[in-house]
């Protein structure tokens, strides 16, 4: 079953925060954070592991709650080149090879 | 820095025909997966591949849908007699298979678009 993100889609003014949550109903292991851009290919800022600790990528951060199998993506002052849709990607196990679940992606829109 | 590299970038085939989609992932890596997007909507996995078979395979990866390593750089995805619905951009992802996939970053290459028409 998909992870569901929240909100779909969101539009900021530059140097707004936002909050994406991805949220599943498996227990999770791990879960990862990529940027897409129109047209281009899937771009890796993070993975979040099972009680591992917040991460940070640039002004951009976030945290794995296991209690409620979510996590949250933060974007602190956001700039115009975080526009795009933002895709969670969800791993149930450490098993070697295994497969990421994506979420169904929120558009994140910058205006200056 | 390395990349995963997909070619080509825009195939446009007929209803029924084959494709092959190749890909060469990052050198030193030792998972591969396909992924396939079709327009406005999510990722959605296919295959995942390791050490010359296949690891696990999506309901969306049924007998028209084969993978090979035909090589020791390229990865293709093979679709035996396309359909409509099969129009989507396709990625290639690959990781360094050390961890686990779950620990295991997994790069994407920048895609194939197919269109059948």
């Amino acid at each position: 079953q998909q992870p569901v993100q929240s909100p779909q889609a969101v539009i900021l003014r530059e140097g707004e925060d936002a909050v994406i949550n991805c949220s599943s109903s498996k227990a999770l292991y791990s879960v990862h954070w990529y940027r897409q851009k129109h047209g281009e290919a899937p771009v890796f800022l993070m993975i979040l592991l099972k009680g591992g600790e917040q991460m940070r990528h640039e002004k951009i951060s976030a945290s794995f709650n296991e209690k409620k199998q979510q996590s949250s993506l933060y974007l602190t002052a956001s700039q115009l080149s975080y526009s795009g849709t933002y895709f969670c990607g969800t791993g149930i196990s450490n098993f070697g090879n295994e497969k990421l679940t994506f979420g169904t992606g929120t558009r994140l829109t910058i205006i200056p | 820095e390395p990349e995963v590299t997909q070619t080509p970038s825009h195939q446009v085939t007929q209803m029924g025909q084959e494709v092959i989609l190749r890909c060469v992932p990052i050198s030193n890596h030792l998972y591969f997966y396909w992924y396939r997007q079709i327009l406005g909507q999510k990722v959605e996995f296919l295959v995942s591949f390791y050490n010359n078979e296949i690891s696990e395979k999506s309901e969306i990866f049924d007998d028209q849908f084969s993978v090979e390593r035909p090589d020791g750089s390229n990865f293709t995805l093979k679709i035996r007699s396309t359909k409509l619905e099969d129009s989507a951009m396709y990625f290639c992802a690959s990781s360094e298979g050390v961890a686990g996939a779950s620990t295991d970053t997994q790069y994407f290459g920048p895609g194939t678009r197919l269109t059948v028409l």
